[in-house]
C-alpha cells in the first residue's frame, strides 16, 4: 500500500499569513494526489485534484504543487474560515489511502 | 444542487451485521462511481470501498475485504453498504461519496452515519 505522510501535523498560524502543508508518497504517484479539507464536525470538501488542478468554488487562495512522491498545498493569506484539518489521499494505486491530516489552527 | 443522504447507522454487537443506505439526488447517479470512506472517533479517513457507475465493478481495501459489500440500484439513486462480521475497529463514522469521474476524486460526500461496534 501506498503511504501517504503529512507534516506537520500541526500548523498555528495566524489569518494573514500563507502556509504550505506537505504530503509526501512512499512511492512515486505522478500527480494522483487530492487535498480535502475537513472543517470540525462537518464533511471532508475537495479542494484540490491531480496535485494541482482547481475545484469550481474553491477560494483561489489556495493551490497545489508537486508531482512523484512530494506534493504541497499552500494556502495564500489564510482566513480564519480556513482553520480546519487537511487531508492528502492518493489515488495511483489501489487501495486509495490517506495521509493521517494536518491540523491548521490559530495561533 | 448535490445531495447524498446516509442513513442505517446505530449501535450493533460484535459478529452482527448492518448495512447502510446513501440517497442521492441532484445529479445522474447512474453516471457516476460511488464510494464510502469511514473515520474513526478522533482519527484520520480511510477508504473503505468503490462501485462503478453500472455496478459491475467493486473494489475493497483488505481491512474489510470478505466482510463488506458495496452494491448500488441505480433506478433508486441509491448506495448500500453491507456490513457483516462487524468488529470493534468498525466503529466509525460512514460517509458516502460520489466519484468526480473515474472512480475518484470524492467530490462530493454525505453528513455521515455513526456505526458503533459493541456489546
Amino acid at each position: 500500500d501506498i503511504v501517504l505522510t503529512q507534516s506537520p501535523a500541526t500548523l498555528s498560524v495566524t489569518p494573514g499569513e500563507s502556509v504550505s502543508l506537505s504530503c509526501r508518497a512512499s512511492q512515486g504517484i505522478s500527480t494522483s494526489i487530492h487535498w480535502y479539507q475537513q472543517k470540525s464536525n462537518e464533511s471532508p470538501r475537495l479542494l484540490i485534484k491531480y496535485a494541482s488542478q482547481s475545484i469550481s468554488g474553491i477560494p483561489s487562495r489556495f493551490s497545489g504543487s508537486g508531482s512523484g512522491t512530494d506534493f504541497t498545498l499552500s494556502i495564500n493569506r489564510v482566513e480564519s474560515e480556513d482553520f480546519s484539518v487537511y487531508y492528502c489521499q492518493q489515488s495511483y494505486s489501489l487501495p486509495y489511502t490517506f495521509g493521517a491530516g494536518t491540523k491548521l489552527e490559530l495561533k | 444542487e448535490v445531495q447524498l443522504v446516509e442513513s442505517g447507522g446505530g449501535l450493533v454487537q460484535p459478529g452482527r451485521s448492518l448495512k447502510l443506505s446513501c440517497a442521492a439526488s441532484g445529479f445522474t447517479f447512474s453516471s457516476f462511481a460511488m464510494a464510502w470512506v469511514r473515520q474513526a472517533p478522533k482519527k484520520g479517513l480511510e477508504w473503505v470501498a468503490t462501485i462503478t457507475s453500472g455496478g459491475s465493478n467493486t473494489y475493497y481495501p483488505d481491512s474489510v475485504k470478505g466482510r463488506f459489500t458495496i452494491s448500488r440500484d441505480n433506478a433508486k439513486s441509491t448506495l448500500y453498504l453491507q456490513m457483516d462480521s462487524l468488529r470493534s475497529e468498525d466503529t466509525a463514522t460512514y460517509y458516502c461519496a460520489k466519484a468526480r469521474r473515474g472512480t475518484t476524486p470524492f467530490d462530493y460526500w454525505g453528513q455521515g452515519v455513526m456505526v458503533t461496534v459493541s456489546s
